[in-house]
């Protein structure tokens, strides 16, 4: 299965900041490359899918880029309601797997 | 967008079943391939099957094929998941999404609220 491995695994911004989540995947998947955002005691809401696409609805601070192996979820300007979990997740093959997750804390 | 409502989690011993539903509202559920996805309690996110629009093709992870089933009933808009010989692995917050395309780019949206399936004795 490909794994996918996102750092870090926790960080701690505060409001204003520029944050930078990274994904790597196993293997060579292209663009097919989804991140997900969750809050505690919700689902998860897509942000980005097709590795920069920003899904309708999502603040243009968020952004996604890379491709093969390496990508990069970037918040331009941390705001309150940011502050989450965030998951990649590949869709190149089956089994689809997500990063292990990224907790974005306040500082 | 759309809305999903997952029902029939809850608390089963170890080899017991379970059968976890979801119904859509909102968008065109026949049309739609649809998905399970889980989280353990603390734990990240685990795609666990896929159905077809017409419910003639399935996919599953590995950890349940043998074990679970995915079904559909596009009159009622549903999707299902039974769970048989179910292990204390397999506790988790079960949740349904639809399976959004666009060429070959796959990606979840929207998802249900959960049901939560605890196997424990």
């Amino acid at each position: 299965d490909m794994q996918m491995t996102q750092s870090p695994s926790s960080l701690s911004a505060s409001v204003g900041d520029r944050v930078t989540i990274t994904c790597r995947a196993s293997q060579d998947i292209s663009s097919y490359l989804n991140w997900y955002q969750q809050k505690p005691g919700k689902a998860p809401k897509v942000l980005i899918y097709a590795t920069s696409s920003l899904h309708s609805g999502v603040p243009s601070r968020f952004s996604g880029s890379g491709s093969g192996t390496d990508f990069t979820l970037t918040i331009s300007s941390l705001q309150p309601e940011d502050f989450a979990t965030y998951y990649c997740q590949q869709n190149y093959g089956t089994p689809w797997t997500f990063g292990q997750g990224t907790k974005v804390e306040f500082k | 967008e759309g809305q999903l409502v997952e029902s029939g989690g809850g608390l089963v011993q170890p080899g017991g079943s379970l059968r976890l539903s979801c119904v859509a509202t909102g968008f065109s559920f026949s049309s739609s391939w649809m998905s399970w996805v889980r989280q353990a309690p603390g734990k990240g996110l685990e795609w666990v099957a896929n159905i077809k629009e017409d419910g003639t093709e399935k996919d599953y992870v590995d950890s349940v094929k043998g074990r679970f089933t995915v079904s559909r009933d596009n009159a009622k808009k549903s999707l299902y998941l039974q769970m048989n010989s179910l292990r204390v692995e397999d506790t988790a917050v079960y949740y349904c999404a639809r399976r959004n395309r666009w060429y070959r780019y796959n990606w979840f949206d929207p998802w249900g609220q959960g049901t939560l399936v605890t196997v424990s004795s």
